[in-house]
């Protein structure tokens, strides 16, 4: 069974620094695209960046470029997202997410359970 | 573009037909996938390759698209089936996929 498993809920104050995990199971991690996906509270989905486990390879989202890194750790099968200072405005539920598809036709077959990042002085 | 327009809100009384709509230039070329998210729980692909579903996805759900529209329909709606819906699409080219802005399904 594919499975994602995300770290848990992280309460931090701006500024500080903070990498959330996301563990792949029941599949071939290097063979996979896996996505993160932010959701800021009663709003919609939005694709953060991408990242290929087999060579590292990363794309970003424009609108997230310079602001997070995404990475992954091949021998632990688990993906990460990262900040270096984190704003009130990321306060959002982060999901991870395995892409699968081909060329044109791209989708989201198995998601994690979210992780919720809360930042408040 | 790789922006994909959905309506914020549509309703169907119980045991209706409803259709969920997504426009975008990328859907032209590629296919829509579709995703369904219940209060609280993470997202939950539904529809893929314009018109697939995954195992345990009920066959009373599903997809179509033509020109730069796709279209997911849920025939005899259930109040389980009341949650956002998400459209999804983008190609290789153009390095990310985008979603469309979510429908508020709600069973009357």
């Amino acid at each position: 069974e594919v499975q994602l498993v995300q770290s848990g809920a992280e309460v931090e104050k701006p500024g500080e620094s903070l990498r959330i995990s996301c563990k792949s199971s029941g599949y071939s991690f290097t063979s996979y695209w896996v996505g993160w996906v932010r959701q800021m509270p009663g709003k919609g989905l939005e694709l953060m960046g991408i990242i290929y486990p087999g060579d590292s390879h990363t794309r970003y989202s424009p609108s997230f470029q310079g602001h997070v890194t995404i990475s992954a750790d091949k021998s632990i099968s688990t993906a990460y997202l990262q900040w270096s200072s984190l704003k009130a405005s990321d306060t959002a539920m982060y999901y991870c997410a395995r892409q699968t598809g081909d060329g044109y036709n791209l989708y989201f077959d198995c998601w994690g359970q979210g992780t919720l990042v809360t930042v408040s002085s | 573009s790789s922006e994909l327009t959905q309506d914020p809100a549509v309703s169907v009384a119980l045991g209706q037909t409803v259709r969920i709509t997504c426009q975008g230039d990328s859907l032209r070329s590629s296919y829509a996938s579709w995703y369904q998210q219940k209060p609280g729980q993470a997202p939950v692909l539904v529809i893929y390759h314009k018109n697939n579903r995954p195992s345990g996805i009920p066959d009373r759900i599903s997809g179509s698209s033509s020109g730069n529209t796709a279209s997911l329909t849920i025939t005899g709606a259930q109040a389980d089936d009341e949650a956002d819906y998400y459209c999804n699409s983008g190609d290789s080219s153009a390095n990310h996929l985008v979603f469309g802005g979510g429908t508020k399904l709600t069973v009357l």
